[in-house]
């Protein structure tokens, strides 16, 4: 079965420089989410979007943007990058729409490094 | 508001002997509890969820929990710990409502050992 892709897997940046994170969701899912995982920390929720539409907002730097385009991908956009940014980056996808128990599915995570 | 609090940061046992992660959780509405586990490097793979069904949830791997409204808990079981249980364990609750948010709570890394 199809899962969330995220692209690069690992990622190297210098301070101050710009990265972009890309999200591929499950098929027909309706929502995505991105979280961030700091090294020996929970992930934390960053934001979220359904049906293209910014529908949750969590921690997410001032710096960092993101969007989900009209084919359901998503993009985290990441600038003036500094070292504590450097984490594992995670995209998940769900159905929201009449689905009442529904769940979200992770994908493998961006790892990036900011040196 | 909702939070997750999982008791102890580090977990060993022994190859074969009961697996116990503890969960607890605070949520002013009906909870969705999860438990995800990550393998080094590795994304979070959900091994089971509580959806207001069955009290006693049984996952992947032979991992079950249950869930104790009166002690707002949701521990991890697993009767026969494997050498491949080593990993990060994160308990998850979201809203029962509206959009799948996740609060994680710190995690638990179980070590397996001979």
């Amino acid at each position: 079965a199809a899962g969330v892709i995220q692209s690069p897997r690992h990622l190297i940046k210098e301070k101050r420089e710009t990265a972009t994170l890309k999200c591929y969701p499950i098929p027909r899912h309706d929502t995505v989410y991105w979280y961030q995982q700091g090294p020996g920390q929970d992930p934390q929720f960053l934001i979220s979007f359904y049906e293209k539409m910014q529908s949750d907002k969590g921690s997410i730097p001032d710096r960092f943007s993101a969007q989900q385009f009209s084919d359901y991908h998503s993009e985290l956009n990441m600038s003036s990058l500094e070292l504590g940014d450097s984490a594992l980056y995670f995209c998940a996808s769900s159905l929201e729409r009449g689905n009442r128990d529904t769940e979200a599915f992770f994908g493998q995570g961006t790892r990036l490094t900011v040196v | 508001a909702q939070s997750v609090t999982q008791l102890g940061s580090h977990v060993s046992v022994s190859e074969g002997a009961l697996v116990l992660l503890r969960c607890n959780y605070s949520s002013s509405v009906p909870p969705y509890l999860f438990w995800y586990v990550q393998y080094p490097n590795q994304g979070l793979q959900l091994l089971l969820k509580y959806t207001s069904a069955a009290t006693l949830v049984k996952g992947i791997n032979g991992f079950e929990a249950e869930f104790k409204k009166s002690e707002t808990s949701f521990h991890l079981t697993k009767p026969s710990a494997h050498m491949s249980d080593a990993a990060e364990y994160f308990c998850a609750v979201r809203f029962s409502g509206g959009y799948n948010k996740l609060i994680f709570g710190a995690g638990t890394r179980l070590a397996v050992h001979p």
